[in-house]
Protein backbone atom coordinates (compact mmCIF):
# COMPACT_ATOMS: atom_id res chain seq x y z
CA UNK A 1 0.00 0.00 0.00
CA UNK A 2 1.21 3.50 -0.24
CA UNK A 3 3.38 4.70 2.51
CA UNK A 4 2.99 8.06 4.29
CA UNK A 5 5.99 9.33 6.57
CA UNK A 6 6.02 11.19 9.74
CA UNK A 7 9.24 13.04 10.87
CA UNK A 8 10.66 13.02 14.00
CA UNK A 9 9.00 10.09 15.40
CA UNK A 10 10.19 11.50 18.69
CA UNK A 11 10.88 14.88 20.05
CA UNK A 12 11.41 16.80 23.87
CA UNK A 13 10.89 20.03 23.92
CA UNK A 14 11.21 23.27 26.13
CA UNK A 15 7.86 24.65 26.98
CA UNK A 16 7.10 28.08 25.25
CA UNK A 17 9.23 26.96 22.07
CA UNK A 18 7.57 25.59 18.66
CA UNK A 19 8.11 22.23 16.79
CA UNK A 20 7.46 21.28 13.59
CA UNK A 21 6.49 17.91 12.44
CA UNK A 22 6.34 17.00 9.01
CA UNK A 23 3.93 14.51 7.20
CA UNK A 24 5.25 13.15 3.78
CA UNK A 25 2.85 10.61 1.25
CA UNK A 26 6.00 9.21 -0.23
CA UNK A 27 4.71 7.33 -3.44
CA UNK A 28 1.37 9.21 -4.12
CA UNK A 29 0.57 13.17 -4.37
CA UNK A 30 -1.98 13.77 -1.34
CA UNK A 31 -3.85 17.39 -1.91
CA UNK A 32 -5.64 16.26 1.47
CA UNK A 33 -3.72 14.99 4.16
CA UNK A 34 -5.37 14.78 7.84
CA UNK A 35 -3.81 15.23 11.44
CA UNK A 36 -5.00 14.01 14.55
CA UNK A 37 -3.98 13.96 18.48
CA UNK A 38 -3.77 11.16 20.44
CA UNK A 39 -3.98 11.34 24.40
CA UNK A 40 -2.87 7.90 26.65
CA UNK A 41 -5.43 5.52 26.87
CA UNK A 42 -7.84 7.95 24.37
CA UNK A 43 -9.34 7.44 20.67
CA UNK A 44 -7.13 9.59 17.80
CA UNK A 45 -8.69 13.07 17.78
CA UNK A 46 -9.34 14.74 14.09
CA UNK A 47 -7.61 18.48 14.65
CA UNK A 48 -7.72 19.75 11.04
CA UNK A 49 -7.81 18.92 7.37
CA UNK A 50 -4.54 19.95 5.67
CA UNK A 51 -5.25 21.49 1.88
CA UNK A 52 -2.87 21.60 -0.45
CA UNK A 53 -2.62 25.28 -1.88
CA UNK A 54 -5.21 26.61 0.80
CA UNK A 55 -5.86 27.15 4.53
CA UNK A 56 -6.78 24.08 6.57
CA UNK A 57 -9.56 23.39 7.69
CA UNK A 58 -9.51 23.25 11.40
CA UNK A 59 -12.45 21.07 14.10
CA UNK A 60 -14.45 22.80 16.41
CA UNK A 61 -12.53 23.38 19.52
CA UNK A 62 -8.56 23.30 17.65
CA UNK A 63 -6.81 26.57 17.84
CA UNK A 64 -5.55 27.72 14.70
CA UNK A 65 -2.91 29.69 15.75
CA UNK A 66 -1.65 27.20 18.29
CA UNK A 67 -1.55 24.70 15.60
CA UNK A 68 -0.26 25.79 12.23
CA UNK A 69 -0.66 23.77 9.42
CA UNK A 70 1.65 24.31 5.75
CA UNK A 71 0.56 22.30 2.82
CA UNK A 72 3.07 23.75 0.45
CA UNK A 73 3.36 20.98 -1.94
CA UNK A 74 1.63 17.81 -2.94
CA UNK A 75 3.51 15.33 -1.03
CA UNK A 76 4.53 17.32 2.66
CA UNK A 77 2.45 19.05 5.41
CA UNK A 78 3.58 20.45 8.02
CA UNK A 79 2.26 20.28 12.01
CA UNK A 80 3.57 23.06 13.96
CA UNK A 81 2.57 23.43 18.04
CA UNK A 82 3.79 26.82 18.64
CA UNK A 83 4.79 27.94 21.90
CA UNK A 84 3.87 25.06 23.01
CA UNK A 85 2.74 23.75 26.98
CA UNK A 86 3.00 20.20 29.12
CA UNK A 87 -0.21 19.83 28.48
CA UNK A 88 0.88 20.22 24.17
CA UNK A 89 2.37 16.43 24.98
CA UNK A 90 0.69 14.24 22.83
CA UNK A 91 1.12 12.00 20.19
CA UNK A 92 0.32 13.24 16.98
CA UNK A 93 -0.69 10.85 13.75
CA UNK A 94 -1.13 12.43 9.91
CA UNK A 95 -2.83 10.55 7.17
CA UNK A 96 -3.76 10.77 3.44
CA UNK A 97 -5.45 9.11 0.42
CA UNK A 98 -4.78 8.48 -2.91
CA UNK A 99 -7.89 9.64 -3.98
CA UNK A 100 -9.64 11.20 -0.96
CA UNK A 101 -12.44 12.71 -2.83
CA UNK A 102 -13.64 8.92 -3.94
CA UNK A 103 -15.93 6.58 -1.79
CA UNK A 104 -14.14 3.60 -2.11
CA UNK A 105 -10.14 4.43 -1.33
CA UNK A 106 -8.34 3.88 2.08
CA UNK A 107 -6.67 6.65 4.33
CA UNK A 108 -2.66 5.96 5.27
CA UNK A 109 -1.43 6.60 8.31
CA UNK A 110 2.41 7.88 9.09
CA UNK A 111 3.86 6.40 12.32
CA UNK A 112 3.21 9.24 14.53
CA UNK A 113 4.77 11.48 16.10
CA UNK A 114 5.59 11.78 20.01
CA UNK A 115 5.48 14.90 21.50
CA UNK A 116 7.01 15.39 24.67
CA UNK A 117 7.30 19.38 26.49
CA UNK A 118 9.33 19.72 29.42
CA UNK B 1 -21.25 11.21 10.11
CA UNK B 2 -22.74 8.20 11.32
CA UNK B 3 -21.76 6.75 14.90
CA UNK B 4 -20.29 3.40 15.41
CA UNK B 5 -20.52 1.52 18.99
CA UNK B 6 -18.21 -1.53 19.66
CA UNK B 7 -17.70 -3.32 22.91
CA UNK B 8 -14.50 -1.92 24.82
CA UNK B 9 -12.27 -5.27 25.11
CA UNK B 10 -12.46 -8.36 24.01
CA UNK B 11 -10.27 -11.59 24.32
CA UNK B 12 -9.32 -14.56 21.74
CA UNK B 13 -7.06 -17.53 22.05
CA UNK B 14 -4.48 -17.54 19.88
CA UNK B 15 -5.06 -19.63 16.89
CA UNK B 16 -8.92 -19.36 17.15
CA UNK B 17 -11.25 -16.73 14.82
CA UNK B 18 -11.58 -13.26 16.86
CA UNK B 19 -14.90 -11.59 15.44
CA UNK B 20 -15.09 -8.01 16.36
CA UNK B 21 -18.83 -6.87 16.28
CA UNK B 22 -19.68 -2.96 15.36
CA UNK B 23 -23.29 -1.26 15.33
CA UNK B 24 -23.57 1.34 13.02
CA UNK B 25 -27.73 1.94 12.74
CA UNK B 26 -27.65 5.16 11.77
CA UNK B 27 -25.18 4.68 8.34
CA UNK B 28 -26.18 6.20 5.07
CA UNK B 29 -26.53 4.27 1.88
CA UNK B 30 -23.60 5.43 0.52
CA UNK B 31 -21.68 5.53 3.72
CA UNK B 32 -19.00 2.75 3.89
CA UNK B 33 -17.67 0.74 6.73
CA UNK B 34 -13.95 0.59 7.23
CA UNK B 35 -12.13 -1.14 10.13
CA UNK B 36 -8.50 -0.31 11.03
CA UNK B 37 -6.46 -1.49 14.32
CA UNK B 38 -3.70 0.47 16.17
CA UNK B 39 -1.13 -1.26 17.63
CA UNK B 40 0.65 0.18 20.45
CA UNK B 41 2.37 3.66 20.04
CA UNK B 42 2.12 3.06 16.16
CA UNK B 43 -0.24 5.31 13.23
CA UNK B 44 -3.39 3.05 12.56
CA UNK B 45 -2.76 0.12 9.68
CA UNK B 46 -5.80 -0.52 7.27
CA UNK B 47 -7.60 -4.13 7.58
CA UNK B 48 -10.23 -3.69 5.23
CA UNK B 49 -13.62 -1.86 4.32
CA UNK B 50 -16.77 -2.53 2.54
CA UNK B 51 -20.33 -1.20 1.24
CA UNK B 52 -23.12 -3.45 1.63
CA UNK B 53 -21.47 -6.86 0.05
CA UNK B 54 -18.85 -8.81 2.54
CA UNK B 55 -15.11 -8.56 1.49
CA UNK B 56 -12.64 -10.88 2.60
CA UNK B 57 -8.38 -10.03 1.89
CA UNK B 58 -5.46 -11.48 3.18
CA UNK B 59 -6.14 -10.26 6.96
CA UNK B 60 -9.61 -10.55 7.71
CA UNK B 61 -12.93 -10.54 6.20
CA UNK B 62 -16.01 -8.77 6.91
CA UNK B 63 -19.48 -9.49 7.34
CA UNK B 64 -22.02 -6.29 6.79
CA UNK B 65 -25.91 -7.45 7.85
CA UNK B 66 -28.36 -6.78 5.16
CA UNK B 67 -29.59 -3.72 6.41
CA UNK B 68 -26.00 -2.28 6.85
CA UNK B 69 -26.94 -1.52 10.57
CA UNK B 70 -23.92 -4.15 11.67
CA UNK B 71 -21.04 -5.26 10.55
CA UNK B 72 -18.48 -7.98 12.01
CA UNK B 73 -14.68 -8.14 11.62
CA UNK B 74 -13.36 -11.54 11.37
CA UNK B 75 -9.51 -12.58 11.94
CA UNK B 76 -9.70 -16.01 11.12
CA UNK B 77 -6.38 -17.33 13.20
CA UNK B 78 -5.86 -14.68 15.49
CA UNK B 79 -2.06 -14.56 16.67
CA UNK B 80 -0.40 -12.51 19.38
CA UNK B 81 0.58 -10.09 17.25
CA UNK B 82 -2.95 -9.34 16.66
CA UNK B 83 -3.59 -7.85 19.88
CA UNK B 84 -4.51 -4.48 18.93
CA UNK B 85 -7.06 -1.92 19.17
CA UNK B 86 -9.95 -2.16 16.54
CA UNK B 87 -11.53 0.56 15.17
CA UNK B 88 -14.96 0.36 13.04
CA UNK B 89 -15.38 3.64 11.46
CA UNK B 90 -18.52 4.73 9.04
CA UNK B 91 -16.73 6.79 6.31
CA UNK B 92 -18.75 10.13 5.18
CA UNK B 93 -17.65 11.77 2.36
CA UNK B 94 -19.28 15.23 3.38
CA UNK B 95 -17.44 17.92 1.64
CA UNK B 96 -15.52 15.42 -0.05
CA UNK B 97 -12.91 15.00 2.43
CA UNK B 98 -13.55 11.51 3.29
CA UNK B 99 -11.96 11.87 7.21
CA UNK B 100 -11.70 9.49 9.47
CA UNK B 101 -13.72 9.74 12.64
CA UNK B 102 -12.20 7.30 15.34
CA UNK B 103 -14.33 5.74 18.35
CA UNK B 104 -13.41 4.39 20.92
CA UNK B 105 -12.78 0.65 19.27
CA UNK B 106 -12.06 -2.36 21.03
CA UNK B 107 -9.38 -3.45 22.79
CA UNK B 108 -8.52 -6.96 21.52
CA UNK B 109 -6.28 -9.46 23.61
CA UNK B 110 -4.94 -12.54 21.65
CA UNK B 111 -3.77 -15.10 24.65
CA UNK B 112 -1.56 -17.92 24.18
Amino acid sequence: GAVVSQHPSRVICKSGTSVKIECRSLDFQATTMFWYRQFPKQSLMLMATSNEGSKATYEQGVEKDKFLINHASLTLSTLTVTSAHPEDSSFYICSASLFPGQLNTEAFFGQGTRLTVV
Amino acid sequence: DAKTTQPTSMDCAEGRAANLPCNHSTISGNEYVYWYRQIHSQGPQYIIHGLKNNETNEMASLIITEDRKSSTLILPHATLRDTAVYYCIVRSFSSNTGKLIFGQGTTLQVKP
